[in-house]
């Protein structure tokens, strides 16, 4: 079955360090890969996506992603957080074919920072 | 330009009681989504539209859900007999073509709680 696994649920950074948050996703077939950020109270918002080609991607606000199919991992990384950070990200997957079109998401990691 | 909105933001109902839920997509998306957002079951999808076509309605966890799209843009989704457990998020979603490669935009949710 197709899924997203986030492994951490909660992690604590300090302010100006770096970050990576993991993503695992079994799928079988090729992957359309999103990440996704949601401060509080907010929607969704797209950070990265990965579809084909060069597997570092980059996004908005600093981040960056990298898709290892070797190891079915598309992590999250930021060279240096700020406080603005804070807030849950979530790893999906684009489901396809037929009449499909949902992406699955991972149970989030919530991103707490530190001054 | 205007991105997705819904409303209510926030919906506050008794048990058995029949709610709707209303999202607007951005303008010219031919795609629209539904999503679940609770504390323990995380993201899950509900309802998928793509233009014309039957909608994906696979992810509805009872006959209680309902949604429908009229005149391919708005949405109504609508919990009959409302139980406690519907308790949660509401997201809607919209995009330009659809299917799961495409980039879905988010609203910012009606938080539903059942009395």
């Amino acid at each position: 079955a197709q899924s997203v696994t986030q492994p951490d649920i909660h992690i604590t950074v300090s302010e100006g360090a770096s970050l990576e948050l993991r993503c695992n996703y079994s799928y079988g077939a090729t992957p359309y890969l999103f990440w996704y950020v949601q401060s509080p109270g907010q929607g969704l918002q797209l950070l990265l996506k990965y579809f084909s080609g060069d597997t570092l991607v980059q996004g908005i606000k600093g981040f960056e992603a990298e898709f290892k199919r070797s190891q079915s991992s598309f992590n999250l990384r930021k060279p240096s957080v700020h406080w603005s950070d804070a807030a849950e990200y979530f790893c999906a997957v684009g489901s396809y074919g037929g009449s499909q079109g949902n992406l699955i998401f991972g149970k989030g990691t919530k991103l707490s920072v530190k001054p | 330009g205007a991105g997705v909105s819904q409303s209510p933001s926030n919906k506050v109902t008794e048990k058995g009681k029949d709610v709707e839920l209303r999202c607007d997509p951005i303008s010219g998306h031919t795609a629209l989504y539904w999503y679940r957002q609770s504390l323990g079951q995380g993201l899950e999808f509900l309802i998928y539209f793509q233009g014309n076509s039957a909608p994906d309605k696979s992810g509805l966890p009872s006959d209680r859900f309902s949604a429908e799209r009229t005149g391919g843009s708005v949405s109504t989704l609508t919990i009959q007999r409302t139980q406690q457990e519907d308790s949660a998020v509401y997201l809607c979603a919209s995009s330009r073509r659809g299917g799961g490669i495409d980039t879905q935009y988010f609203g910012p949710g009606t938080r539903l709680t059942v009395l």
